[in-house]
């Protein structure tokens, strides 16, 4: 069975400070690994996703992530923050030879500080 | 249409009355989801269809939920005899076949209905 954790329900930070959200996952496959991000009153968007090419994932709006099988983790990183920012996001797995079902965590609310 | 389309956008409905929640993927998609999202939490997954294979249920919190897709396209979900706690946002996405060989394709999401309960 698949699952995502992350860690923080809520993060703050200052405009211009580095952004890390985390994400942690548990496959017994390997996974595909992805991030939404909901601003506020809108549906959700692919921020970006891991599909085994590049462990380095870079996405939209200046964000990245990591995927490290050793710590099965797939943290979200931006260097400087921006107000726009302001959103929840959700990590989410599904597995490559296994239940194709998106899983996704609980979300993560950022909020950025002036 | 290009996106996903929810309908309505908004329902409110009396305890104890049914509820029909519409979702028209993507064309071409051939997986759907539903999801429910409370107030102030995060995504909890309710059904799967993929293509031809028997729906995945096993998000369902109850007998009272169900869901029916025709063939790949339009998909409803119907709630009986509505409870205050079924008050979120329902949630609906579409993909093409999460993998094909090497090639993965994001979900794409609806708006939503969001949901009252009184």
């Amino acid at each position: 069975a698949q699952s995502v954790t992350q860690l923080g329900s809520h993060v703050s930070v200052s405009e211009g400070a580095l952004v890390l959200l985390r994400c942690n996952y548990s496959s017994s496959v390997p996974p595909y690994l992805f991030w939404y991000v909901q601003y506020p009153n809108q549906g959700l968007q692919l921020l970006l996703k891991y599909t085994s090419a590049a462990t380095l994932v870079k996405g939209i709006n200046g964000f990245e992530a990591e995927f490290k099988k050793s710590e099965t983790s797939f943290h979200l990183t931006k260097p400087s923050a921006h107000m726009s920012d302001a959103a929840e996001y959700f990590c989410a797995v599904s597995e490559v030879f296994g239940n194709e079902k998106l899983t996704f965590g609980t979300g993560t609310r950022l909020t950025i500080i002036p | 249409g290009a996106g996903v389309s929810q309908s309505p956008s908004n329902k409110v409905t009396e305890k104890g009355k049914d509820v029909e929640l519409r979702c028209d993927p993507i064309s071409g998609h051939t997986a759907l989801y539903w999801y429910r999202q409370r107030l102030g939490q995060g995504l909890e997954f309710l059904i799967y269809f993929q293509g031809n294979s028997a729906p995945d249920k096993s998000g369902l919190p109850s007998d009272r939920f169900s869901a029916e897709r025709t063939g790949e396209s339009v998909s409803t979900l119907t709630i009986q005899r509505t409870q205050q706690e079924d008050s979120a946002v329902y949630l609906c996405a579409s993909s093409l076949e999460v993998r094909t060989g090497f090639i993965v394709t994001e979900a794409f999401f609806g708006q939503g209905t969001r949901l009252t309960v009184v």
